[in-house]
């Protein structure tokens, strides 16, 4: 089992570019989350999906949106990049919203 | 008050030591708990999780004080490998993990 992808696992663009990040797991999970991490500041959660067809906003939502594709899949897009939003991205699942969650390699994001 | 607050170190102790790292919480309600493992430039790996009774896998052990609302991870025998940074998470409301910054680890030679 290859757990949780993302791709992809390096990206730089300008200001205000979009792009999409890719995310899929093969547990058969219900809940996907995704999560911003920066210096000192840990892990904080930008949007989460508790099953297929629910999403639902996390601590730091503002400039990005997601896509539940199916119960596989969880896309995290960002329509204008700014420079604040360089950071790691990881995607993570669980299958029951109390148990531990299973991450993804991480996507190190630059916007110029 | 952070919801998790953890010493972000490091903790720079000799092959062999016992070291121990605390977690305080700051909602009574989280219900979950758990250790991550994160590497340098990796993504976190669950450790362990931390059960009310306490619990040990090998030379690590975990310990919940719901009292106090602390977690704690004692690690026994350190090896060069468990050189990381150990993250705290609690699980508070109904989709809401909340993580620690981490407490770093340097096991020296």
């Amino acid at each position: 089992n290859a757990g949780v992808t993302q791709t992809p696992k390096f990206q730089v663009l300008k200001t205000g570019q979009s792009m999409t990040l890719q995310c899929a797991q093969d547990m058969n999970h219900n809940s996907m989350y995704w999560y911003r991490q920066d210096p000192g500041m840990g892990l904080r959660l930008i949007y989460y999906s508790a099953s297929e067809g629910t999403t639902d906003k996390g601590e730091v939502p503002n400039g990005y949106n997601v896509s539940r594709l199916n119960k596989r899949e969880f896309s995290l897009r960002l329509e204008s990049a700014a420079p604040s939003q360089t950071s790691v991205y990881f995607c993570a699942s669980s299958e029951l919203r109390v148990n531990e969650q299973f991450f993804g390699p991480g996507t190190r994001l630059t916007v110029l | 008050r952070k919801e998790v607050e953890q010493d972000p170190g490091p903790f720079n102790v000799p092959e062999g030591a016992t070291v121990a790292f605390n977690c305080t919480y700051s909602n009574s309600a989280s219900q979950s708990f758990f250790w991550y493992r994160q590497d340098c430039r990796k993504e976190p790996k669950l450790l362990m999780s931390v059960y009310s009774s306490g619990n040990e896998d090998g030379r690590f052990t975990a310990q919940l004080n719901r009292a106090s609302q602390y977690i704690s991870l004692l690690i026994r025998d350190s090896k060069l490998s468990d050189s990381a940074t150990y993250l705290c998470v609690v699980t508070s409301g109904t989709y809401k993990y909340i993580f620690g910054t981490g407490t770093r680890l340097k096991v020296l030679a």
